[in-house]
């Protein structure tokens, strides 16, 4: 089955500055990749996503690239805020089939 | 929000005992997942269903049944808990055809002691 690595488990950065987390993935059938924001006792809710014919994708301050030669994928935070701080977690999935995800990282952005 | 509920919310449950969680949706949709989180773990896949009567292992299944009667309900059963299967159970959906993300339930806490 797929294996999805996630790094860093935690990250700190000051408000403003930017925050990457990148995971790696092994099938390379694998053509769906959905990043999930999860806030203390809620839900993982997705924030953003991307497909494997897409390179790159941004929505306002969050952006997701996909290498698939490299078969990994990261997700970018610019100018982060305190509400930023969550614990993320990135996902493989083949079309219509299981979503692997990887084991999380927790953010913290310092005011 | 996609319509998903599980129940119950929270569940305390001793040793040796049968636990079934329930997940229930109005999405209509074909694919549905049960999850455990853990610390350090992230989200494993235990049982999934694509359809009615169609289920599948996850990567975590040892100590778990699922059944699926109906299209909206998805029911995970712990024949006999045990202290590790202390968790947080999350059940999702997804819509198979479209490849679209899945929608999370709220989380079941279950302590078993």
């Amino acid at each position: 089955g797929e294996n999805v690595e996630q790094h860093p488990s935690t990250l700190s950065v000051q408000e403003g500055d930017s925050a990457v987390i990148k995971c790696t993935y092994s099938d390379s059938a694998s053509n769906y990749f959905p990043w999930y924001k999860q806030e203390l006792g809620k839900r993982p809710q997705l924030i953003i996503d991307i497909r494997s014919n897409v390179g790159e994708k941004k929505d306002q301050r969050i952006a997701v690239t996909l290498n698939k030669t490299a078969k990994h994928f990261s997700l970018h935070i610019t100018e982060t805020q305190p509400e930023d701080s969550a614990v993320y977690f990135c996902a493989a999935s083949i079309t219509g089939n299981q979503f692997y995800f990887g084991t999380g990282t927790s953010l913290t952005v310092i005011p | 929000d996609a319509g998903i509920t599980q129940s119950p919310r929270h569940k305390v449950t001793e040793t040796g005992t049968p636990v079934t969680l329930r997940c229930h949706q109005t999405e209509n949709h074909r694919y549905m997942y049960w999850y455990r989180q853990d610390p350090g773990h992230g989200l494993r896949l235990i049982h999934y269903s694509y359809g009615v009567k169609d289920t599948d292992k996850g990567e975590v299944s040892d100590g778990y049944s699922v059944s699926r009667s109906k299209t909206e309900d998805f029911l995970l059963t712990l024949e006999s808990a045990t202290s590790s299967q202390t968790s947080v159970y999350f059940c999702a959906i997804g819509q198979a055809t479209s490849g679209t993300e899945a929608f999370f339930g709220q989380g079941t806490r279950l302590t078993v002691v």
